[in-house]
């Protein structure tokens, strides 16, 4: 079975603050790394899909890094601010095959105060 | 541009009842995925079609079925409701994902299902 963790689960951070979450995949049989922003009574959102092994992508205050030998990434918000509260998805493509399934975590939810 | 539409948006059934819920997607996108949320765990696949005409198994498709007859509809049916199938549905579209041009999925904005 096919894990993928994310951590924190949740994040408590004062607006001005930097932050970073992990996602932690399969180091196998991989195609992609997605990371979707989700904000509540909304549908999710993508950020970033990163395909290479020290792929870095970048959205504005937003950025990710990618380690597929290894099997993490990492999602950065520079000076975030109230607007950043959401929860960040992040999920895995793989398998014997590109099918376009992902297999999603369970998500962090950052929480920034003003 | 509506993206990816969902039908309908909440709905309260009673067991054994059966329904369909109805996605579609303006974007030409070939794929499409039915996924459900539920309260501390991460949204998990139910079905996915690659194609108009072909659709596959996801990660927990048992009590429910799917359809694919027009490229822009992907529809999910419950037989037989039970409590158990009580979750937000998501469904989600995609151009072709291979290689390294892989594609975002684009999620519609949900439908809340309750099961009495």
């Amino acid at each position: 079975i096919l894990n993928v963790e994310q951590s924190p689960q949740s994040l408590h951070v004062q607006e001005g603050d930097s932050t970073n979450f992990t996602c932690s995949f399969p180091s196998s049989n991989f195609y992609a790394l997605h990371w979707y922003r989700w904000e509540t009574a909304k549908s999710p959102e993508a950020l970033f899909v990163m395909t290479l092994n020290g792929d870095e992508k970048k959205k504005g205050r937003i950025s990710a890094t990618l380690n597929t030998k290894e099997g993490y990434s990492y999602l950065y918000i520079k000076g975030s601010q109230p607007e950043d509260s959401a929860t960040y998805l992040c999920a895995f493509g793989g398998g014997s095959s590109n099918t376009g399934k992902l297999i999603f975590g369970q998500g962090t939810t950052l929480q920034v105060k003003p | 541009n509506a993206g990816v539409t969902q039908t309908p948006k909440f709905r309260v059934l009673k067991t054994g009842q059966s329904m369909t819920l109805l996605c579609a997607q303006d974007m030409n996108h070939e794929y499409m995925y039915w996924y459900r949320q539920d309260p501390g765990m991460g949204l998990r696949l139910i079905h996915y079609s690659v194609g108009e005409g072909t659709t596959a198994k996801g990660e927990v498709p048992d009590g429910y079925n799917v359809s694919r007859l027009k490229k822009q509809n992907f529809l999910l049916g419950l037989e037989s409701a039970a409590p158990s199938q009580t979750s937000v549905y998501f469904c989600a579209s995609s151009y072709f994902p291979g290689g390294a041009d892989n594609q975002p999925q684009h999620f519609g904005d949900g439908t809340r299902l309750s099961i009495l």
